[in-house]
């Protein structure tokens, strides 16, 4: 299963409603997750379920969708949320990532 | 708490086997639904995964790195064991280990490793 994220880079500014998407090419229901990666550093896992929070995460970030169309939303910017993140579907083998989007500071 | 680290060489030439050791701490890959999988990233690049181990010994691969993957485990150390034959300069990445909470979902990643495949 391929997943086609977008954009693959943003320039956003702090306090701004940020909004990435991921697209599965067949249906994986609710078996994505999200996360985030800092230069350097393991991905931290954001959201699984496509919109379950992981414990710790802050509110401001979302998830929603199914079947084959996902999103992340940042509802407000965070000067720490400047980093790559990725989608993954957890639906059947193998597991597969999305490309990834950039999103850095304007 | 759930730690998880990486060892092995960081330099490997081509067509030699790469044995990368994940030791972690926090939990027991003999207890059931557990599992802990490989994920590398060459630079600039995304993420790939690898290869999984499950509590019961069951093992999946990439099917595009199936013939070159053997991933183990040794549950009384709190190791899992990953090789890599045959290695190409387009293996250079760092790789990941990270434990597996249901559905393949990875919650919890070791600070990764990065292998250069260079002559």
């Amino acid at each position: 299963i391929q997943l086609t994220q977008s954009p693959s880079s943003l320039s956003a500014s702090v306090g701004d409603r940020v909004t990435i998407t991921c697209r599965a090419s067949q249906g994986i229901s609710s078996y994505l997750a999200w996360y985030q990666q800092k230069p350097g550093k393991a991905p931290k896992l954001l959201i699984y379920a496509a919109s379950t929070l992981q414990s710790g995460v802050p509110s401001r970030f979302s998830g929603s969708g199914s079947g084959t169309d996902f999103t992340l939303t940042i509802s407000s910017l965070q000067p720490e949320d400047f980093a790559t993140y990725y989608c993954q579907q957890l639906n059947s083998y193998p597991p597969t990532f999305g490309g990834g989007t950039k999103v850095e500071i304007k | 708490q759930i730690t998880l680290k990486e060892s092995g060489p960081t330099l490997v030439k081509p067509t030699q086997t790469l044995t990368l050791t994940c030791t972690f701490s926090g939990f027991s890959l003999s207890t059931s639904g557990v599992g802990v999988g490989w994920i590398r990233q060459p630079p600039g690049k995304a993420l790939e995964w690898l290869a999984l181990i499950y509590w019961n010994d069951d093992k999946r691969y990439s099917p595009s790195l199936k013939s070159r993957l053997t991933i183990t485990k040794d549950t009384s150390k709190n190791q899992v064991v990953l090789t890599m034959t045959n290695m190409d300069p387009v293996d250079t990445a760092t790789y990941y280990c990270a434990h597996r909470q249901g559905a393949n979902l990875f919650d919890y990643w070791g600070q990764g490793t990065l292998v250069t495949v260079s002559s």
